[in-house]
Formats: structure tokens, C-alpha cells, sequence
């Protein structure tokens, strides 16, 4: 399967504990990106990068909240000290801008955590 | 203040009649606008897309309909099949910045 992956698909934890999930994107995608969905939500956008640099940042991700892609390929999300409110699903994208006419994104399964 | 609206939480259909799914934005700099259907415990796929230069773009069963003057977008499909049932999410994005931005869904369910 050559699509998005991402692991752990469930993460269970309680308040004020670290957490980490990590992104595999489509292997040719140069763009990675997060997106966080509750309930009865659309995904929201969290931040992206293209190749190792991240682009852009939504005002949605706190300080607790680090992404990094350090080799251009996969990426991970940390949060840090985590609150119930962190309790989502955590989706990751990709897309190559290069290789599509348009920035068609694609999924992974999406992360889902709970804090207890 | 959310930019893209789907107004219908949901929509139920017979198989074999037409699914219109409908959504609005607010923001004129949206050039790009995507449909993805999203199965509980999966992630989103995208289905179709159409550029703001378009009105219409079609895909096998999928159409998408784009009237920029009134800011509206619809998706339908024809026809309608059980397996279709699931909840669709409207996207927009501003084509220079990297983030597409979801309405809320409307969970269509297709009836036999």
C-alpha cells in the first residue's frame, strides 16, 4: 500500500503526559501536512511543510504543540503536557503540487487520541 | 466565522435518484474547491475537484457545480448507490498557501 500512514491509528493518555504520532507520506508528495478534527467538525488545518521547512502555522497549534519533518519525509506531531481538549483526530496529508495540476490532498487514516 | 458552510448535517436519498450535496464560502479568494468522502474510522478521500476558472467538472457518477457569483458549490451524484453513503466534506483553498479549509460535512445516506 503506497498511501499516507500513520501510527498510532489510537492513542490513549492522561492529562499532562507527552505524546508523539507520526506521518508516513506518499513517497514522490513533497508537502506534509496536519489537520485535527473533533466531533461534528471538519478537518482543521495545523501546519504544513514542504520538503524539510515548515510553511505555515495555524494559531490552532499552542506552544505545547511541536511538527517537524527533519529528512523531508516523514514527519512527526508532538504534544506536550496534554489537556482533554487535545482530544481529536489527528489527520496528516500529502500532496505534490509539482506532479498534480492542482493541489489535490490526500489522507492518512487519521490518530486518534484521548486524554484521560 | 466559518468560511466554508455546509448547512445540510444530513441527506437521505433512494438508490438510483440523485444526491445533491450542497456548499457555500465566503471568502472570494478561494480559486480551488474539492470534495472528499470520509467512512467512519478512515481518513478523508478526495473524490473530484474544480478550479475557480470552471463551472463544472465531471467525474464518472460526480459532478461538481461551482457559481461564483453566488458563492455556492454543489456535488451530485448519479446514481446513487448504497455505497456512497458516508459524510462529505466541502474544501476550499487559496491556491498560493498550502491549507484547504472544511465546512462541517453533511452524512448522506443512500437507501436500497
Amino acid at each position: 500500500d503506497t498511501g499516507v500512514s500513520q501510527d498510532p491509528r489510537h492513542k490513549i493518555t492522561k492529562r499532562g503526559q507527552n505524546v508523539t504520532f507520526r506521518c508516513d507520506p506518499i513517497s514522490e508528495h513533497n508537502r506534509l501536512y496536519w489537520y485535527r478534527q473533533t466531533l461534528g467538525q471538519g478537518p482543521e488545518f495545523l501546519t504544513y511543510f514542504q520538503n524539510e521547512a515548515q510553511l505555515e502555522k495555524s494559531r490552532l497549534l499552542s506552544d505545547r504543540f511541536s511538527a517537524e519533518r527533519p529528512k523531508g519525509s516523514f514527519s512527526t506531531l508532538e504534544i506536550q503536557r496534554t489537556e482533554q481538549g487535545d482530544s481529536a483526530m489527528y489527520l496528516c496529508a500529502s500532496s505534490s503540487p509539482g506532479l498534480a495540476v492542482h493541489n489535490e490532498q490526500f489522507f492518512g487514516p487519521g490518530t486518534r487520541l484521548t486524554v484521560l | 466565522d466559518q468560511q466554508v458552510k455546509q448547512n445540510s448535517p444530513s441527506l437521505s436519498v433512494q438508490e438510483g435518484r440523485i444526491s445533491i450535496l450542497n456548499c457555500d464560502y465566503t471568502n472570494s479568494m478561494f480559486d480551488y474547491f474539492l470534495w472528499y468522502k470520509k467512512y467512519p474510522a478512515e481518513g478523508p478521500t478526495f473524490l473530484i475537484s474544480i478550479s475557480s476558472i470552471k463551472d463544472k467538472n465531471e467525474d464518472g457518477r460526480f459532478t461538481v457545480f461551482l457559481n461564483k457569483s453566488a458563492k455556492h458549490l454543489s456535488l451530485h451524484i448519479v446514481p446513487s448507490q448504497p455505497g456512497d453513503s458516508a459524510v462529505y466534506f466541502c474544501a476550499a483553498s487559496v491556491r498560493s498557501q498550502g491549507n484547504l479549509i472544511f465546512g462541517k460535512g453533511t452524512k448522506l445516506s443512500v437507501k436500497p
